[in-house]
């Protein structure tokens, strides 16, 4: 089946220290996002890729890296840099559909931990 | 750039009463609309768009929107809700021509009780 893979599901990490998300898709789709979803807050774009080896910067990617070596993979990396890293991180994808609009798939999130 | 606003942060309801999520956006430019779903600790499911053509969109679980340009609306409405709905619903626009990005609304938690 197809479909957008994230692991782990919960994450735990001690402050000061990078991590590391994964998501996976194996859609052939092209593009690819990253977002943070907090309590009341809905879900902010922190960066996002439309092909490989290219990507932007998202509303909030202060203390985020990704990168997009491969069509399948996106991971982003959570550095200490991120003052406040705990949140639920949410992995999607995309392709072009009916009259240019841009549905997208989300994965089952992983949920990070810093204390 | 656009924004969305759910102004309902939670809606109770009871079990086969209707319901009516709603959602207003701000755009300069022409949209699409999308409707979200989020069970706990899960993703987000695509609940139903609107790109173009007909202003009134359903789902196949029996949810409906309707697209109201004159006052950029997109409300999300059920006729008779199950306990199965309960759930967060998010709103969400992308501007036509835009590319590919989509701007949320911060959620509408429904809880369906008996």
């Amino acid at each position: 089946d197809g479909g957008i893979t994230q692991s782990p599901k919960y994450l735990f990490r001690k402050e000061g220290q990078n991590v590391t998300l994964s998501c996976e898709q194996n859609l052939n789709h092209d593009a690819m996002y990253w977002y943070r979803q907090d309590p009341g807050q809905g879900l902010r774009l922190i960066y996002y890729s439309q092909i490989v080896n290219d990507f932007q910067k998202g509303d909030i990617a202060e203390g985020y890296s990704v990168s997009r070596e491969k069509k399948e993979s996106f991971p982003l990396t959570v550095t200490s840099a991120q003052k406040n890293p705990t949140a639920f991180y949410l992995c999607a994808s995309s392709r072009p559909g009916l009259a240019g609009a841009y549905e997208q798939y989300f994965g089952p999130g992983t949920r990070l931990t810093v204390t | 750039a656009q924004s969305v606003t759910q102004l309902d942060s939670q809606v109770p309801v009871f079990e086969e009463a209707p319901v009516e999520l709603r959602c207003n956006y701000s755009s300069s430019v022409s949209v699409y609309l999308f409707w979200y779903v989020q069970y706990p600790n899960q993703g987000l499911q695509l609940l139903l768009k609107y790109l173009s053509g007909s202003t009134l969109v359903e789902s196949i679980n029996g949810f409906e929107a309707e697209f109201n340009k004159s006052q950029t609306s997109f409300h999300l409405r059920k006729p008779s809700v199950h306990i199965s709905d309960t759930a967060e619903y998010f709103c969400a626009v992308s501007d036509k021509g835009g590319g590919n990005k989509l701007t949320f609304g911060t959620g509408t938690q429904l809880k369906v009780e008996l």
